[in-house]
Parts: structure tokens; C-alpha cells; sequence
């Protein structure tokens, strides 16, 4: 299997941009998932495929990739973005997903 | 509106089994892959299993292999985790969600409908 790694936590002040980033050897040749989540909630996803956005997602996100990392950016970033945002895709076999370790994002 | 709902998740010893439930509507469940999620408390996410829409694909996490067991009824709109052998560091909120593939300049797979979770706990 493969690892993903992302900085346990990022801050960033109300309306300033943030980006958060995801690196493994296994994004060199599948594409990143990123999701959402807030405390006591499921899951959303907010980019897929490296640079897509999901039907009402906000505009302010946004996706890119460049060798083994991958990234979301937050531009204008909102109180209610307060979450933790966790990176995904596949391993280095293809079949099975890996998650990265989560993002803890403070809007200050 | 697709949605998902889980069940079965309880307070278990150490060595018991479990079977989780994943109720699917509002999609059509049987052209769907699925997958389960967990998460630990206080931890990330971790992908536990997948099953493809006829169940000829099947899929495990090195730390649940020959322990659990993933299937589905497509009849029934069910996902289901038979959870053998349990340990204490299985326990986590367990997700099921499903798998969507979006195909525009190329193929792209990610997880878009989630349930609310089971909370599955191993504690003597």
C-alpha cells in the first residue's frame, strides 16, 4: 500500500487564501480526492479527479497537482471552512483507496 | 436524493463478530460500487473494503483481511460487513459509502454519497 501525507494542521485568517497539500508517491500516476469534514459529520467531497468540483461547492475551491503532491486551495477563506480536509487516491497498485492523514484547518 | 443508512454497530468483546448494514435509496444501488469507511475516535479517515456492483470485485485493507467479509444484496438495497475476529483498534465510526465515476476528458473515481456512520466499539 501507499501513504499520503498531509500537515496535521493549517491555519488561516478570515478572507486570506490557504493551501493545503497532500504528497505520495502513488499521486505521480492517480488523481486526488479531497473531502470535508466537520465535527460529528460525515464526509463531503469538495475536489475530485485533482481539479474537479462537485455541484455546489463553492467556487473558492480549488484543486491542482504537480508531481507527488497535490493541493487544495481555499481562496477567501469563510468561518463555516473551519473542517478537516482529507486527501485521497489510490495506492500504488491501483485497487485499493489510502487516505491521508487529515488537515485540521482553523479560520482565524 | 440519494442517501445512505447504516446499522448494527453496538459494543463487542475482544474475539466477537459483528455485521454491519448499509441501506441504500434514491440511487440505483445495484449499478453502484461501495465501499467502507472508518474512523477511529480522534483519528482520520482509513478505507476498510470495497465491493464492486455485481460483487466480482472485492477488495480489503491489510489489518481486516480474513477477518471481515464485505457483500451486498442488490435486491435488497444492502451493503453489508461481516466483522470476525474483532480487535480494540477496530474500533471506529463506520461509514459506508459509495463509489462514483465521472468520465469527461478522462475517468476520475471518488466516494460522493456517505452515510452518517455506525459506531462500532471492542472493549472488554
Amino acid at each position: 500500500s501507499s501513504e499520503l501525507t498531509q500537515d496535521p494542521a493549517v491555519s488561516v485568517a478570515l478572507g486570506q487564501t490557504v493551501r493545503i497539500t497532500c504528497q505520495g508517491d502513488s499521486l505521480r500516476n492517480y488523481y486526488a480526492n479531497w473531502y470535508q469534514q466537520k465535527p460529528g459529520q460525515a464526509p463531503i467531497i469538495v475536489i475530485y479527479g485533482e481539479t474537479n468540483r462537485p455541484s455546489g461547492i463553492p467556487d473558492r475551491f480549488s484543486g491542482s497537482s504537480s508531481e507527488n503532491t497535490a493541493s487544495l486551495t481555499i481562496t477567501g477563506a469563510q468561518a463555516e471552512d473551519e473542517a478537516d480536509y482529507y486527501c485521497n487516491s489510490r495506492d500504488s497498485s491501483g485497487l485499493y483507496w489510502v487516505f491521508g492523514g487529515g488537515t485540521k484547518l482553523t479560520v482565524l | 436524493e440519494a442517501q445512505l443508512v447504516e446499522s448494527g454497530g453496538s459494543l463487542v468483546k475482544p474475539g466477537g463478530s459483528l455485521r454491519l448494514s448499509c441501506v441504500a435509496s434514491g440511487f440505483t444501488f445495484s449499478s453502484s460500487s461501495m465501499n467502507w469507511v472508518r474512523q477511529a475516535p480522534g483519528k482520520g479517515l482509513e478505507w476498510v473494503s470495497y465491493i464492486s456492483s455485481s460483487s466480482s470485485y472485492i477488495y480489503y485493507e491489510d489489518s481486516v483481511k480474513g477477518r471481515f467479509t464485505i457483500s451486498r444484496d442488490n435486491a435488497k438495497n444492502s451493503l453489508y460487513l461481516q466483522m470476525n475476529s474483532l480487535r480494540v483498534e477496530d474500533t471506529a465510526v463506520y461509514y459506508c459509502a459509495r463509489e462514483t465515476t465521472v468520465t469527461t476528458y478522462d475517468q476520475y473515481y471518488y466516494m460522493d454519497v456517505w452515510g452518517k456512520g455506525t459506531t462500532v466499539t471492542v472493549s472488554s
